[in-house]
């Protein structure tokens, strides 16, 4: 089946450590995000890539890397300069044909820091 | 900034219609209007959406107004599993930089 998958579902890290959140796609989808989702609150944009060695900052991009070596992925690091890291974590992907193009989500992943 | 404004929150009753509203009053001529939907601790779902015309599917029905300044999205007979956010965004079909808002946190009553 063709989808988005995010791994891990649930990560748990230490104050200071970097992090890797893993995004893959088998939709042949050229633009893929990175949103961040805090409790009670809507989606924010983090990193956005719109083709393979080619990214752009969202809203919030301090603290947070990522690399677009490949087109079906597109890893979010979390790095030790972000400073509340605590979220829910969603990568989407779509289509940049002409029409519609209609967003697909991961199911997300968890990062707690302790 | 998002595009779009929607209410925080609205209650339905179990089997009746939920109207959802959204204002998108700066929308320009090829910007698409989505709907998508987020049950809790789960990535959104693309629910409809449409450029000028309503539109129907399994799911819901879309109705944009005539000077497409804003929209609503019809779930028509609702059920406790619509309980979700529902997020209203607009775009082209080249606009990357997707900005979400708020969205509105549909209670279904029983």
């Amino acid at each position: 089946d063709g989808g988005i998958t995010q791994s891990p579902k649930y990560l748990f890290r230490k104050e200071g450590q970097n992090v890797t959140l893993s995004c893959e796609q088998n939709l042949n989808h050229d633009a893929m995000y990175w949103y961040r989702q805090d409790p009670g609150q809507g989606l924010r944009l983090i990193y956005y890539s719109q083709i393979v060695n080619d990214f752009q900052k969202g809203d919030i991009a301090e603290g947070y890397s990522v690399s677009r070596e490949k087109k079906e992925s597109f890893p979010l690091t979390v790095t030790s300069a972000q400073k509340n890291p605590t979220a829910f974590y969603l990568c989407a992907s779509s289509g940049r044909g002409s029409g519609a193009n209609v967003l697909t989500f991961g199911a997300g992943s968890r990062l707690t820091v302790l | 900034d998002a595009k779009t404004t929607q209410p925080p929150s609205m209650d339905c009753a179990e089997g009746r219609a939920a109207n959802l509203p959204c204002n998108h009053s700066t929308i320009s001529g090829n910007e698409y209007v989505y709907w998508y939907r987020q049950i809790h601790s789960q990535g959104p779902q693309y629910i409809i959406h449409g450029l000028k015309n309503n539109e129907t599917n399994e799911m819901a029905s879309l109705i944009i107004t005539e000077d497409r300044k804003s929209s609503t999205l019809i779930l028509p007979h609702a059920t406790l599993r619509d309980t979700a956010v529902y997020y209203c965004i607009v775009r082209t079909h080249r606009d990357d930089k997707i900005i979400f808002g708020k969205g509105t946190r549909l209670h279904i009553l029983p």
